[in-house]
């Protein structure tokens, strides 16, 4: 069993148009979060949320939003899709903790944008 | 600002030469140092936390080792199905959950 699954695996689309990626975890975590791996392959974090708290990286457009609807389940939706969105984005997730938990990432998916 | 340096970029190692990867960071405090793995078109896969200086973790022909500056991942005897690039994180104290700030990473090939 895929302990962080997410899709769709490969994304085109073209600039202007909305889409979302969805992301299961199946491992009981708490936490879940999005993180994107631009052309330079840094990842960095987006979005970090648990069932009371979610962390923004203030460098995410608002373009950008997170939708948990419960705890197994976070979903990126991105609103009018520009090229520079192109990337791999990265779901991933962990306990609920302030102690360095490990976190699981899923398989990734790869958005480009036309 | 907290960072994270590895090296190098690149590593060609024949079947069997041991080396070893850096991973030098500089965080205000140091909540955990992770490893992970990352095959092409994959998603990080997890391998080593340490939490403070002097502990050390192995996994197969993987060992990593962690002083107040940097961590080593030591590679014996590698295998060409060793190849990959290997991540280095830290999550600092003060960072938010889950903000693990990624080094850009060395991509090592095994060659038989």
């Amino acid at each position: 069993d895929t302990a962080v699954s997410q899709t769709p695996k490969y994304l085109v689309t073209q600039m202007g148009n909305d889409k979302s990626i969805k992301c299961e975890q199946n491992l009981g975590h708490d936490t879940m979060y999005w993180y994107k791996q631009d052309s330079k392959k840094f990842l960095k974090i987006m979005f970090s949320y648990n069932n009371k708290e979610l962390i923004i990286n203030e460098t995410v457009p608002n373009r950008f939003s997170p939708k948990s609807p419960d705890k197994a389940h976070l979903n990126l939706h991105i609103n009018s899709l520009e090229l520079g969105d192109s990337a791999v984005y990265f779901c991933a997730s962990s306990e609920l903790g302030q102690t360095g938990n490990t976190i699981y990432f899923g398989e990734g998916s790869w958005l480009t944008v036309v | 600002e907290d960072q994270v340096t590895q090296s190098p970029e690149a590593l060609r190692l024949q079947e069997g030469e041991s080396s070893s990867l850096n991973c030098s960071y500089t965080v205000s405090g140091l909540r955990g140092l992770f490893w992970y793995r990352q095959d092409p078109g994959k998603g990080p896969e997890f391998l080593f936390t340490l939490y403070s200086a002097g502990e050390e973790k192995e996994k197969e022909r993987l060992k990593a080792t962690l002083t107040k500056k940097e961590s080593f991942l030591h590679i014996t005897a590698p295998k060409p199905e060793d190849s990959a690039t290997y991540l280095c994180a830290v999550q600092a104290d003060g960072g938010s959950q889950g903000n693990l700030i990624f080094g850009k990473g060395t991509k090592l090939s095994v060659k038989p």
